[in-house]
């Protein structure tokens, strides 16, 4: 079966760039939710989309923007990349509830 | 004092033993998750509960919505059990997916 696809896997950046995960969620699922967990730390919810709209913020930093496209999937925008930006990056998507997790991209910023 | 709290925090146990991880909130909630994240970081959503129990093969998973307070089961513990097994809760208000995350169980089964 086809579960939650993010890419790039793993990304090095330095600071002050920009970054641009993607994340592909199980198809007909119509909602996307974006987690960011630091070394050590636990997730912290970010983001979320419904029908391609934001139905839910979280502790997304304002350098950070998402969107939701047409296909479903979404994006998240990392801009003037800290080095506390590093981190593994989940998306989830749902269609009743349940949560399905893709395998996270993991951003390190030098 | 944080809004979902596991217990313990880590727990070694050996092969073919019961084992029972803790979560206890203090917030509103939707419904409760547990997850389960190996040392590669990937997260699989083991169960979501808003009342009773559910069963999955080796997997038992409680909630006691009046005592805010839910606990995981595996039977005949296996060494490919060992991962970290969070607790995270869907707030009252927000979307499903807005969790408040446990900081985990890391759980180590040895043969």
């Amino acid at each position: 079966a086809a579960g939650v696809i993010q890419s790039p896997r793993h990304l090095i950046k330095e600071k002050r760039e920009t970054a641009t995960l993607k994340c592909y969620p199980i198809p007909r699922h119509d909602t996307v939710y974006w987690y960011q967990q630091g070394p050590g730390q636990d997730p912290q919810f970010l983001i979320s989309f419904y029908e391609k709209m934001q139905s839910d913020k979280g502790s997304i930093p304002d350098r950070f923007s998402a969107q939701q496209f047409s296909d479903y999937h979404s994006e998240l925008n990392m801009s003037s990349l800290e080095l506390g930006d590093s981190a593994l990056y989940f998306c989830a998507s749902s269609l009743f509830g349940e949560l399905f997790f893709g395998e996270g991209s993991r951003l390190t910023v030098l | 004092k944080n809004e979902v709290e596991q217990s313990p925090q880590n727990l070694t146990a050996q092969e073919g033993e019961f084992i029972t991880i803790n979560c206890s909130y203090s917030v509103g909630i939707s419904a409760l998750h547990w997850l389960q994240q190996h040392p590669g970081g990937g997260i699989v959503s083991l169960f979501m509960l808003s009342s009773g129990k559910k069963k999955h093969g080796r997997l038992i998973a409680t909630i006691n919505i009046q005592e805010k307070h839910s606990s995981l089961h595996i039977t005949a513990s296996h060494p490919r059990d060992s991962a970290v097994y969070i607790c995270a809760v869907s707030r009252g208000e927000g979307s499903q997916g807005n969790l408040i995350f446990g900081k985990g169980t890391k759980l180590s089964v040895k043969p």
